[in-house]
């Protein structure tokens, strides 16, 4: 199947620092990706789908400037929570949208959780 | 819009049979489902696409009604390695970009 990596996997950061996270297709080649964050116990909510060469489409009550996406390559999309505050603390998953039967599915990598003190 | 997804928690006997439910208030291209173990990422287990067709995995199919705008996932002689949160996700566009998952059903097999 599909391989797609996330790192880091966890970061502990302090309140008002920055951090980034990347999301590589390993094996195949992903115009589109997608970034969703995770509560316990709770589902995916999609902030934003990535488009590479292009800017990123936000969902609505997702802060722009404080989620920086940028899809440089094919293979690699970054995720980058800026001035990080303690509610910023979740499970960020991304995922890479992939043909298979006949149409896309996505592919997730393995999430990074973001614990902000 | 999030599908909706039924029941919210099922716990199973190792070897017992369940059936997990996703319907849209849109209409559907495809039904996507998943299987995500604690403090893992969801892992795809397979699509559908419009059209009402059957689909199997293992022990594991899943069947989706275009008209009723639903999708049902069904597992058979469930093993433990079944144990997760089982998500679809249902897109109206042949893209995909507009794919939203379930909020999850937690699925618990005992021995």
């Amino acid at each position: 199947g599909a391989v797609v990596s996330q790192h880091p996997s966890r970061v502990i950061c302090k309140s008002g620092t920055s951090v980034k996270i990347e999301c590589r297709s390993l094996d195949f080649q992903a115009t589109t990706m997608f970034w969703y964050r995770q509560f316990p116990k709770q589902s995916l909510m999609l902030m934003a789908t990535s488009n590479e060469g292009s800017k990123a489409t936000y969902e609505q009550g997702v802060e722009k400037d404080k989620f920086l996406i940028n899809h440089a390559s094919l293979t690699l999309s970054t995720l980058t929570v800026t001035s990080a505050h303690p509610e910023d603390s979740s499970f960020y998953i991304c995922s890479a949208k992939r043909p298979v039967g006949g149409t896309d599915t996505q592919y997730f990598g393995p999430g990074t959780r973001l614990t902000v003190l | 819009q999030q599908p909706v997804q039924s029941p919210q928690a099922v716990i199973l006997r190792e070897g017992e049979d369940a059936v997990i439910n996703c319907s849209s208030s849109k209409a559907l291209y495809s039904v996507h489902w998943y299987r995500q173990k604690h403090g893992e990422a969801p892992v795809f287990l397979m699509i559908l696409l419009k059209g009402g067709e059957q689909k199997g995995h293992e022990k594991i199919s899943a069947s989706f009604n275009e008209k009723k705008q639903q999708s049902s996932l069904y597992l058979t002689a469930s093993q433990l390695s079944y144990s997760g949160t089982y998500f679809c996700g249902t897109g109206s566009l042949p893209s995909n970009n507009d794919m939203r998952f379930g909020a999850g059903t937690r699925l618990t097999v005992k021995p």
